[in-house]
């Protein structure tokens, strides 16, 4: 099936670092989410997005909804071991009707104390 | 407030054996339900998805079945389990038109 593209695949970093990623593709979406999966645990919803250009913070998170609607960032300031863990981007297709999310392919972070 | 759960947690399954995994839904109603499943360091694939009462959509084909015998009860099955059917299978709902998604536990499932 359909997948986003999302970068970078993992990332090892030192605690205290800000971190980014960002999720790509080339259809247009309505409605851009985050997620973070914590290991032998399902995803947890961090941020959702639902218009173009939308800046929404969580927290030390900030996630942007693309102007093209074809993008997404998220970023992580001030890094602490807990951050650790699988971050999923997911996009809701435009279009009218029943529309499935589509994934991104996660980057996995890794927090050095 | 609503709230997802999937069982069992774990499963170790002998090839050929045969398997039910099951989600619940309270605090709302007609969710839409989903069931994913998860390689060891992968993505998400979806498997099914059911937008009301006995009605399933299957995104790929495969070894596995699923029904939705009430309103908020999602349950995959399989007659006889592959090798290649071991992950982790993820059970997710969410309502209307709406994009967000919520995830259960999740359930680890190893075949032997």
């Amino acid at each position: 099936g359909q997948q986003l593209n999302q970068s970078p695949q993992s990332m090892f970093i030192q605690e205290g670092e800000d971190v980014s990623m960002n999720c790509t593709s080339s259809s247009i979406f309505n409605t851009w989410l985050w997620y973070k999966q914590d290991p032998g645990e399902g995803p947890v919803l961090l941020i959702a997005l639902y218009k173009a250009g939308e800046l929404t913070s969580n927290g030390r998170l900030t996630a942007q909804f693309g102007i093209t609607r074809k993008d997404s960032f998220l970023n992580i300031s001030a890094s602490i071991p807990s951050d650790v863990g699988i971050y999923f981007c997911a996009g809701q297709l435009g279009g009218t009707g029943f529309q499935k999310l589509v994934f991104g392919t996660g980057t996995r972070l890794l927090v050095s104390p | 407030s609503q709230t997802i759960h999937q069982w069992p947690a774990t499963l170790v399954q002998p090839v050929g054996s045969p398997l039910s995994l099951e989600c619940t839904v309270e605090g709302t109603s007609n969710p839409n339900l989903y069931w994913y499943r998860q390689a060891a360091g992968r993505g998400l694939q979806l498997l099914f998805y059911s937008v009301g009462i006995g009605q399933i959509s299957s995104e790929v084909p495969q070894n596995l079945s699923a029904s939705r015998p009430q309103d908020r009860q999602f349950i995959l099955s399989s007659k006889k389990l592959l090798l290649s059917d071991s992950g982790f299978y993820l059970c997710a709902w969410n309502r209307g038109l709406t994009g967000e998604l919520f995830f259960g536990e999740g359930s680890r499932l190893t075949v032997l």
